[in-house]
């Protein structure tokens, strides 16, 4: 049973340009949630997405948006990036009827020159 | 507001020996989880215990216990007997149960468990 993958690895971007993170929840999650961790900092939320819809965001701005697909797998995108946007883009999937199991990917670090 | 504190940016433990790390918690809500996780250095959160607010006995998972004082808005992690891959980050984490899925959490604390 695959759990929570992230694609890609690793992701260097210069400012100003567009970058695109993918995410495969755990078999059986239909809820995927992305968060970002700056280097030191513990995760903050970005947004969830719930049936294609995007259900609850944090405080991130509209430069930060993304995408869930009929298969629950999701995407999120980052426009316009600034250097402070480097850090470790975390996804976690949980099932609708049980949010407190969240499980995480291994992440994406984004570096942003 | 910081919803979650944790005070402790670095702890040193001997193998073999207990440790406790330390999360308080800023909440007026009385339903609410609390989570801890552990982050090695390949970055991926791993969950280790939850506690819900209305649960009365403290949570155990194995080497893992949760000190839960509620009325202190504290959640410490206990570790009991120490090992070497427990060298780690540990996160605690809150969620509102009913007001959404999104989770809260602390700064971490940097494990390191000497031989």
């Amino acid at each position: 049973d695959a759990g929570v993958t992230q694609s890609p690895t690793h992701l260097i971007k210069t400012r100003g340009q567009q970058v695109t993170l993918r995410c495969s929840p755990k078999s059986g999650h239909d809820t995927v949630s992305w968060y970002q961790q700056a280097l030191g900092q513990g995760p903050q939320f970005i947004f969830q997405y719930y049936e294609e819809e995007e259900r609850q965001r944090g405080n991130f701005p509209d430069r930060f948006s993304g995408h869930q697909f009929p298969n629950y797998s999701s995407e999120l995108n980052v426009n316009a990036l600034l250097l402070g946007d480097s850090a470790l883009y975390l996804c976690a999937s949980s099932s609708g009827t049980s949010y407190n199991e969240q499980f995480f990917g291994p992440g994406t670090r984004l570096t942003v020159l | 507001a910081q919803k979650i504190t944790q005070t402790q940016p670095g702890m040193f433990v001997q193998e073999k020996e207990a440790v406790t790390l330390d999360c308080t918690y800023d909440t007026s809500d009385q339903s609410y989880g609390l989570f801890w996780y552990k982050q090695p250095s390949s970055g991926e959160m791993i969950f280790l215990i939850y506690q819900g607010s209305y649960d009365e006995q403290n949570a155990t998972e194995g080497r893992y216990s949760l000190n839960f004082q509620k009325a202190r808005k504290s959640a410490n992690l206990v570790i009991s007997a120490s090992q070497l891959g427990d060298s780690a980050m540990y996160f605690c984490a809150m969620r509102y149960i009913n007001t959404g899925n999104q989770f809260y959490f602390g700064t971490g604390t940097s494990l390191t468990v000497i031989p």
